[in-house]
């Protein structure tokens, strides 16, 4: 089965510190993506990447960076985290074919007080 | 712009049959796919479909008309464990590009 790992189910941080959302998968896929969930709107786009030191923006990518080093790791940074950055963020991953599932991480749950 | 719409809830009893619909309106079109999420849970992949028609996969099934903008869900044989929500997604352009989703339809199942 493949594992999209998520280095953190709950996370707290203050209002512009750097904050560091890491997220592993163990299958050899190369697109990786970032959403994030907020109740009443559903999954939004971050960023995505289809290879290594590759990345895209997606719908709402201001406020955060990426950082794709190795296949298996996207990195989601917020620069100076803000309280309207409190949400839910989920990592994915899929292999670049016609019918690719997207395979999900378990989601970091980040509030900024 | 791109747009998926989707009810926000529904309510269905055990044993019946519920159908849950999806308009979209996108630049492009490459396949549209169905996930069901449980409560503080990832979304899971239930179904996907590119060309006209349904597609049946055990209780579920899911039927799109690229003409009309538009997809469902069926769901037969309501079980308890199918509240969830459900999420409509479209690939807008080539294969490997990132999904759009709609905002979920939450459907919750009594006895």
């Amino acid at each position: 089965d493949v594992k999209v790992t998520q280095s953190s189910r709950y996370l707290v941080k203050r209002t512009g510190e750097k904050v560091f959302l890491e997220c592993v998968q163990d299958m050899d896929h190369e697109n990786m993506f970032w959403y994030r969930q907020d109740p009443g709107l559903g999954l939004r786009l971050i960023y995505f990447s289809y290879d290594v030191k590759m990345k895209e923006k997606g719908d709402i990518p201001e406020g955060y960076s990426v950082s794709r080093e190795k296949k298996e790791r996207f990195s989601l940074i917020l620069e100076s985290a803000s309280t309207n950055q409190t949400s839910m963020y989920l990592c994915a991953s899929s292999f670049p074919n016609g019918d690719e599932k997207l395979f999900f991480g378990s989601g970091t749950q980040l509030s900024v007080l | 712009g791109q747009n998926i719409d989707q009810p926000t809830e529904m309510t269905a009893t055990e044993g019946a049959i519920v159908q849950i619909n999806c308009t979209y309106q996108t630049s492009g079109f490459n396949g549209l796919f169905w996930y069901q999420q449980h409560a503080g849970e990832a979304p899971t992949f239930l179904s996907y479909n590119v060309l006209d028609g349904l597609e049946e996969k055990g209780r579920f099934s899911s039927f799109l008309s690229r003409s009309k903008g538009y997809s469902y869900l069926l769901l037969k044989e309501l079980q308890m464990k199918d509240s969830a929500s459900y999420l409509c997604a479209v690939r807008a352009n080539q294969a490997g590009t990132a999904l759009i989703f709609g905002k979920g339809t939450t459907l919750s199942v009594s006895s």
